[in-house]
Parts: structure tokens; sequence; C-alpha cells
């Protein structure tokens, strides 16, 4: 059980815009940034998003992040086959002796 | 660019030991906190360890405190991960990832690519 929740699956068709949910509570989101990374097959995570809704470099202006109360949302516009991973949010948790916490990850399906 | 690349992981019996490690280059390591993060097959990702910049401050997981030593030298740009009494549920890949920040609370930036630990028996 995660301490950040996340939809387990999401899908959508290419050109269309994809919206992944991470929620939490008051000591993680509420109260630190909200990190977003995306896992290709067989690959190691990479960063997308971090401190709520800022891209790296190299990152396309097609993911874009933001973050409201306790809730974090990932959006994906004009969705690529090219796209199809799981995604995890991530947070600091304030209340806890640790780095942070995961989301459960999201796997999504470009159909 | 940044790389981390990852070395040490294998297969292990129960009750062995590994040592993981990690080096670092294109970033000013000695101002980076860096983190192991494991994921288990077809799972999720879990914070194993972390170290603060110059290794003053450590963290380790509950289900592998007592088990596994984290240390960096900044000389050499390497962070390491001693593993010990290493079970069945040790089985994972091991990313080494670093923060962009001094401190270890909070998620990484950086990530290597990971080695595999598979411990049978």
């Amino acid at each position: 059980q995660s301490v950040l929740t996340q939809p387990p699956s999401a899908s959508g068709t290419p050109g269309q815009r994809v919206t992944i949910s991470c929620s939490g509570g008051s000591s993680n989101i509420g109260s630190n940034y909200v990190y977003w990374y995306q896992q290709l097959p067989g690959a190691a995570p990479k960063l997308l998003i971090y401190r709520n809704n800022e891209r790296p470099s190299g990152v396309p202006d097609r993911f874009s992040g933001s973050k409201s109360g306790t809730s974090a949302s990932l959006v994906i516009s004009g969705l690529r086959s090219g796209d199809e991973a799981n995604y995890y949010c991530a947070a600091w948790d304030d209340s806890r002796n640790s780095p942070g916490v995961f989301g459960g990850g999201t796997k999504l399906t470009v159909l | 660019e940044v790389q981390l690349v990852e070395s040490g992981g294998g297969l292990v019996q129960p009750g062995g030991s590994l040592r993981l490690s990690c080096s670092a280059s294109g970033l000013t390591f000695s101002s980076h906190a860096m983190q192991w993060v494991r994921q288990a097959p077809g799972k999720g990702l879990e914070y194993v360890s972390a170290i603060s910049n110059n290794g003053g401050s450590t963290y380790y997981a509950d289900s592998v405190k007592d088990r596994i030593t984290i240390s960096r030298d900044n000389s050499k740009n390497t962070v390491n991960l001693q593993m010990n009494s290493l079970t069945t549920e040790d089985t994972a890949v091991y990313y080494c990832a670093g923060r962009d920040s001094i401190w270890y609370t909070g998620p990484p930036f950086y990530w290597g690519q990971g080695t595999l630990v598979t411990v049978f028996s």
C-alpha cells in the first residue's frame, strides 16, 4: 500500500490528452514538492517533472505537472506510442524519517 | 551530462553478501546527496538507503536496517552499498540516484541504469 495513491492504469489514443493523478496528504504533497518519473519498459526511471511543474532540459513541453492541495497531476498532451510506460509520482513526507514516498505507479497504454 | 553507473549486482545465495558501487560523473559530486532505490520484479519503487553530501547523515529502510551500510568517497565520486545477510526479499534492480541538494530528503533528480541483485535458494 503506497503512501501516494495513483490509478493503476490509464489509456488514450495517439494525439489525445491524458491526465494521471496522484493523491497524498498534508505531510507529503500538501507541504512539499511533487516529482514525476517515466519508466519505459526495461529501463530506469527518468525525471519528467520536478518541483511540481518544472521540466528538466530535454523533456518535451507535452508533459506538464500541477499541484493543488494534497493532490497532483501529470498531463501528457499529444499522446504518442512512445509514451507507453509506467509513471510514478514522488514527494518528501516530513512525517517520516525517510527520503520520501513514491506512488504505486500508473501503467499508461497508448491504444 | 550527469551519469550514474552502478556495478556489483549478481547472483547470491540467501545469507550472502554483495557490495554495490555507483560511479558518478558530470556533476560536483560532493554537493549532492545520494540514494539507493530498488524495484522488485513487477513492483514499484522503494527507497533502500540514502546519504547526505558529506556522509554525515544516513538513512536505512526498516526492511534493510542492520544488514546494509551506505558509504561515499567524494574524492572518487563513488557511493557504495554493502549488503549482508541477503534474503530472497532483497531480489530487485537497485538504482543509484542523485538529489539536486546536499540533503537526502526528497525525490531524486538523477538515476543510474540499475544493477540486478538476485538472491536464489
